[in-house]
């Protein structure tokens, strides 16, 4: 199947702790996204990466780093978890036509 | 800050009738689209309208742009149980790979 693949699906930590999201895309996309939807469902972007280059970065604290090591990869990883952090967490892919969305990761930081 | 707002935030109609959801947004756009996310589950793109059209169908969904309003809408026609979800608009800045989200409609179509 063609699509855009996020793990874990769930993600249950303390605070304090450091923890990864993965995410792969098989669509041949050159540019990949990482967006966050808090509790009211707000959607905004967080990263944007193309070709393995970072593009957008916006205004998110530098516990947050993406890593890209091809362009149909990028993960983000998270240090020292707080609890404003929880949140649902969404990968994406784009082309001139449209992007296409991961299901998702619920980071719940306790 | 949220570029677009949408309205209704909230929408509960019949089966069978029409649902329509209206997004306003601030700046200039290359292009506005909408999507669709049902409850826990991830967004599925529906429509992408350019700034230099004004009016896309594809299937059930008709979709409206108004440049000079800064404003677009989405009607769903002959709704169904299934398309209860949430629909964002979302919209791509001219030159900026992004995309900025409105605020969303829960619609709820009671059977």
């Amino acid at each position: 199947d063609t699509a855009v693949s996020q793990t874990p699906k769930y993600l249950v930590t303390q605070m304090g702790n450091d923890k990864s999201i993965k995410c792969e895309q098989n669509l041949g996309h050159d540019t990949m996204y990482w967006y966050k939807q808090d509790s009211k469902k707000f959607l905004k972007i967080m990263f944007s990466y193309n070709n393995k280059e970072l593009i957008i970065n916006e205004t998110v604290p530098n516990r947050f780093s993406p890593k890209s090591p091809d362009k149909a990869h990028l993960n983000l990883h998270i240090n020292s978890l707080e609890l404003g952090d929880s949140a649902v967490y969404f990968c994406a892919s784009s082309t001139i036509y449209g992007y296409t969305f991961g299901s998702g990761t619920r980071l719940t930081v306790v | 800050s949220q570029q677009g707002e949408e309205d209704p935030q909230a929408l509960s109609i019949q089966e069978g009738e029409n649902a329509t959801m209206n997004c306003s947004y601030k700046t200039s756009i290359n292009n506005l689209q909408w999507y669709r996310q049902n409850s826990g589950r991830g967004l599925v793109h529906l429509i992408l309208i350019r700034s230099n059209e004004r009016e896309k169908h594809s299937g059930r969904l008709r979709v409206t742009l108004d440049t000079s309003k800064k404003s677009s809408s989405l009607l769903i026609t002959a709704s169904r149980a299934a398309d209860t979800a949430s629909y964002f608009c979302a919209t791509e800045l001219s030159g900026n790979e992004k995309l900025t989200f409105g605020t969303g409609t829960r619609l709820t179509i009671i059977p």
